[in-house]
């Protein structure tokens, strides 16, 4: 299948570690936030989402951080499991008026057994 | 349910071609974005359409276009294609128009300008 970012930072992980997975955005007028999910071939997934007036929002094995003074969004997940290996990346989104949308390029996750 | 569906898969062009391609939302969603992705750039907004209307543009030249059937399915073509138009062209599906976290993604059109 198609191979999304090939020269993208890497994060290796040992399975069942965790893992955090770094954004910076660019826009101090985001007001909303999701990560992504891309495995090799497929379209993006939708992991989490967070809006501007949280600082952290927890899923099922996953928990996002804002952290809107330096402008910084991590991705923690915890347990990292085989299936988790692909690249995950960032939007920040500007809701005023027309909807922006900002993407990040993405880090690899790789999993190791 | 099937899923957001994409063609053609691959596709190679030349410069100077032009290039449709096709995307089949999930059934009853009426909102299909578009988006291009390349290595360098990741993940860029081109258009959304929500009932035949074009709802969102991102900040792409004109030689990008697109449009909606009655069916929701939609179709974006690029004229005059430059070696710079090579991507991963992905449309996404929703609901509702500008909700990014109910879009539903295809696998994507690889597209190959030489």
């Amino acid at each position: 299948g198609e191979s999304v970012g090939l020269h993208l930072p890497t994060l290796s992980v040992q399975e069942g570690d965790n893992s955090i997975i770094n954004c910076a955005y660019s826009n101090s007028a985001s007001d909303y936030f999701i990560w992504y999910k891309q495995e090799s071939g497929k379209g993006p997934q939708f992991i989490i989402d967070i809006r501007s007036n949280m600082d952290k929002r927890q899923g099922q094995r996953v928990t996002v951080l804002l952290n809107k003074t330096v402008k910084h969004l991590s991705l923690q997940i915890a347990a990292t499991q085989p299936g988790d290996s692909a690249v995950y990346f960032c939007a920040e989104i500007i809701s005023s008026g027309t909807y922006k949308y900002i993407f990040g390029t993405g880090t690899r996750l790789k999993v190791l057994a | 349910k099937a899923g957001v569906t994409q063609t053609p898969r691959y596709l190679i062009k030349t410069r100077g071609q032009q290039v449709t391609l096709s995307c089949s939302p999930i059934s009853g969603h009426r909102s299909v974005s578009w988006y291009q992705q390349t290595p360098g750039q990741g993940l860029q907004f081109l258009f959304e359409y929500f009932s035949e209307t074009q709802r969102n543009k991102g900040n792409f030249p004109g030689r990008f276009s697109g449009r909606q059937f009655s069916n929701s399915r939609s179709e974006m073509n690029v004229s005059t294609l430059e070696l710079g138009d090579s991507a991963l062209y992905l449309c996404a599906s929703s609901l509702i128009s500008g909700k990014l976290y109910e879009q539903y993604f295809g696998p994507g059109t690889r597209l190959t300008v030489t």
